[in-house]
């Protein structure tokens, strides 16, 4: 089936240190976004990539980066890792061709930091 | 004012019932519009879209959007135990990206 796959699941890190999150996608889709979800805060968009070569900031960019490195992997990198990116952190797809958006989301990575 | 605004909840209905999910959004220009259903510590997941006035049915769930009033909501008929989740509501603004409303808890008591 064409799935989008986020890796690690769990992670559990240290203020300071450096992360990445990974998403792979077999759905073929060109459009790929990065989301947190804190309690009560609802998703919130990080970063956004409508192709290779274009990369845009979402409503809560800082102290994070992004890359993509193909078509179907974009990783999401937090720098220096503060307690307050302790989150639920989603990577999502839509196909451009549709021209509506449907986004269809990974299992997500659940980060702490401590 | 939240771009798009849905009541937290909990909300409660009686197995078999019908459950009504309501959604209020501030972007005239928005086109497209969507439910998703996130069980507690899973992802979201795509239930329902809906592009113009009026209702859009599937299975138990029908969708009904009233652009004039800004306003989607999301009926589920039939309430099962099983429906119980947050629900979130997402509309599209220009540029490709979703504004998710803060999502409504839908508690279905056996």
């Amino acid at each position: 089936d064409a799935d989008v796959t986020q890796t690690p699941r769990n992670r559990i890190t240290k203020t300071g240190k450096r992360i990445m999150l990974e998403c792979s996608q077999t759905k073929g889709h060109d459009r790929m976004y990065w989301y947190r979800q804190d309690p009560g805060l609802g998703l919130r968009l990080i970063y956004y990539s409508f192709d290779v070569k274009d990369i845009n900031k979402g409503e809560i960019s800082d102290g994070y980066s992004v890359s993509r490195q193909a078509q179907a992997k974009f990783s999401l990198s937090l720098e220096s890792a503060i307690p307050n990116q302790t989150a639920l952190y989603f990577c999502a797809t839509s196909d451009r061709t549709t021209g509506v958006n449907e986004q269809f989301f990974g299992p997500g990575t659940r980060l702490t930091v401590l | 004012q939240k771009e798009v605004e849905q009541n937290s909840g909990p909300l409660s209905v009686p197995e078999g019932a019908i459950a009504s999910l309501n959604c209020t959004y501030s972007d005239r220009v928005s086109q497209s519009f969507f439910w998703y259903r996130q069980y507690s510590g899973k992802s979201p997941e795509l239930i329902m879209s809906i592009y113009s006035n009026g209702d859009k049915e599937d299975g138990r769930f029908t969708a009904q959007l009233n652009k004039a009033s800004q306003y989607v909501s999301l009926l589920i008929r039939d309430s099962q135990p099983s429906d119980s989740a947050t629900y979130l509501c997402a509309v599209n603004k220009e540029g490709g990206k979703l504004i998710f409303g803060q999502g409504t808890e839908l508690s279905v008591k056996p």
